[in-house]
């Protein structure tokens, strides 16, 4: 019954390249979407979000779209660059609890 | 600001015993989190406080495990009797709350406990 699923354990991308991660959600009725990043040894930490009510969002290198009729959420980031190799959480938020319910989390390598 | 501190980084132990994992939140927030992460289910809520008070426990795998937050700078997790499958990587994360319609709470996770059970 998860509420949040990224269905790509890892992607292997060039240097320069273009990095898409999925995720997919079954409930409509979240306020937010957000990614996280994770490196070895280290907390996840915040990178990008996404309002509900929005369909895309910018952030330097990194882009997150929303198609809220499929429930689906992706991250784009152009250009791959070899520091961008981590793992990367997708997140639902509900404004009414407070709370985030994370996916599985997809392995990034970018090769040099 | 230290960020969120947990403790113990590393922690090995033998099947039965009792593992208590602990968590010092950022100053000022208001919200804790306790997450697991493990490669099947990813990061997985286990249970979320709000000034002190217990929200959701639904995400508790079982009775074995509970937690408290005695005030708003500490917080524990304990696991007793632990078993293997226990073993995963507890992270702890704080963050304070946005009004509805003003954002998502940004979690700040702390370094995570690492815990093997044998």
């Amino acid at each position: 019954d998860q509420q949040v699923k990224q269905n790509s354990p890892s992607l292997s991308v060039q240097e320069g390249r273009i990095s898409i991660l999925n995720c997919d959600y079954t409930n409509s009725m979240f306020d937010y979407f957000l990614w996280y990043k994770k490196y070895p040894a280290e907390g996840p930490t915040f990178l990008i979000s996404i309002s509900s009510i929005k369909d895309k969002n910018e952030d330097g290198r990194f882009t997150v779209f929303l198609n809220k009729s499929a429930k689906h959420l992706s991250l784009h980031i152009v250009p791959s660059q070899p520091g961008d190799s981590a793992v990367y959480f997708c997140a639902v938020y509900s404004g009414n609890t407070g709370k985030l319910i994370f996916g599985q989390g997809t392995t990034l390598q970018v090769k040099p | 600001d230290a960020g969120v501190i947990q403790s113990p980084r590393h922690e090995v132990t033998e099947m039965g015993q009792e593992v208590t994992l602990r968590c010092k939140p950022i100053s000022g927030h208001d919200y804790l989190f306790w997450y697991r992460q493990t490669m099947m289910r990813g990061l997985e809520l286990l249970i979320y406080f709000n000034n002190n008070v217990p929200i959701d426990d639904s995400g508790m795998p079982e009775d074995r495990f509970s937690a408290k937050m005695p005030n708003a700078s500490f917080s524990t997790l304990k696991i007793q009797p632990s078993e293997p499958r226990d073993s995963a990587v507890y992270f702890c994360a704080s963050s304070w709350r946005r009004a509805r319609g003003s954002g998502a709470n940004v979690l700040t996770f702390g370094a995570g406990s690492r815990l093997t059970v044998l």
